[in-house]
C-alpha cells in the first residue's frame, strides 16, 4: 500500500488560511468516507483533528475544516494561529481492514 | 480520561525479538478495535496492525506480515505487539492507538525499537 501524497510543506502568517491536499487512489481516498487528519506536534503524539472527511472531534476548533473531492481529501485551516505550527497527516481506510497515512506537511505560521 | 501507555520498547540486533504492550484505561477497552502504528523519528506515519474488538480479525501492513503479530487481553485492558525477526528498518516510535469511525481518535506516548548490529 502506497503512502498518500502530500506537499512536503505549507505557510501562512497569522490570520491567514492554509489548505493541504491529500492525494490517494479509488482504492482508499476516493473508495470510502473514511479519510482523518492528525495535527503532531514535535516530540508529541499524534491528535485527531478530523474524521470521517470532515467532522471534527470535541474539542477541536471548528477553524479546522475537512473536504474531499475524487481521490483528493483537503484539510483547511483558517485563522491561522501560532499553535498551528506543526506537522499534519492524512490517513484512510483502504479496504480489507487496512489503513494508509500520508506523507505529512509540516505547516509553518510565517 | 482516556489514557493507552506503551511499554516494552527498548534496544534489540537485527533478528530478534521484542514485545510491546498497550495499558488501556478511561474506555471500555474490550468495545473498540485497536491499532498498532510507527514512526522513524523525523519521518512520517505508518500504520502496523488492527485487531478488532473480540480479537477474531487481524490485518498487517505488507512490511511486517508474517514476523509481527497483534493480540489483546480484554480482562487484563491491554494491547500486544509481537516483534520477530526484527530488521533495522523496524527501529521507530510504536503509537498504540483506538479507532473510532475508521480514525485514531486516541493515542499513547509511543514506545521506542531501535534494532541494530
Amino acid at each position: 500500500q502506497s503512502a498518500l501524497t502530500q506537499p512536503p510543506s505549507a505557510s501562512g502568517s497569522p490570520g491567514q488560511s492554509v489548505t493541504i491536499s491529500c492525494t490517494g487512489t479509488s482504492s482508499d481516498v476516493g473508495g470510502y468516507n473514511y479519510v482523518s487528519w492528525y495535527q503532531q506536534h514535535p516530540g508529541k503524539a499524534p491528535k485527531l483533528m478530523i474524521y470521517e472527511v470532515n467532522k471534527r472531534p470535541s474539542g477541536v476548533p471548528d477553524r479546522f475544516s475537512g473536504s474531499k473531492s475524487g481521490n483528493t481529501a483537503s484539510l483547511t485551516v483558517s485563522g491561522l494561529q501560532a499553535e498551528d505550527e506543526a506537522d499534519y497527516y492524512c490517513s484512510s481506510y483502504a479496504g480489507s481492514n487496512n489503513f494508509v497515512f500520508g506523507t505529512g506537511t509540516k505547516v509553518t505560521v510565517l | 480520561e482516556v489514557q493507552l501507555v506503551e511499554s516494552g520498547g527498548g534496544s534489540v540486533q537485527p533478528g530478534g525479538s521484542l514485545r510491546l504492550s498497550c495499558a488501556a484505561s478511561g474506555f471500555t477497552f474490550s468495545r473498540y478495535r485497536m491499532h498498532w502504528v510507527r514512526q522513524v523519528p523525523g519521518k512520517g506515519l505508518v500504520w502496523v496492525s488492527r485487531i478488532n474488538s473480540d480479537e477474531s480479525s487481524t490485518t498487517y501492513a505488507d512490511s511486517v506480515k508474517g514476523r509481527f503479530t497483534i493480540s489483546r487481553d480484554n480482562a487484563k485492558n491491554t494491547l500486544y505487539l509481537q516483534m520477530n525477526s526484527l530488521r533495522a528498518e523496524d527501529t521507530a516510535v510504536y503509537y498504540c492507538s483506538r479507532d473510532v469511525a475508521w480514525s485514531f481518535d486516541y493515542w499513547g506516548q509511543g514506545a521506542l525499537v531501535t534494532v541494530f548490529s
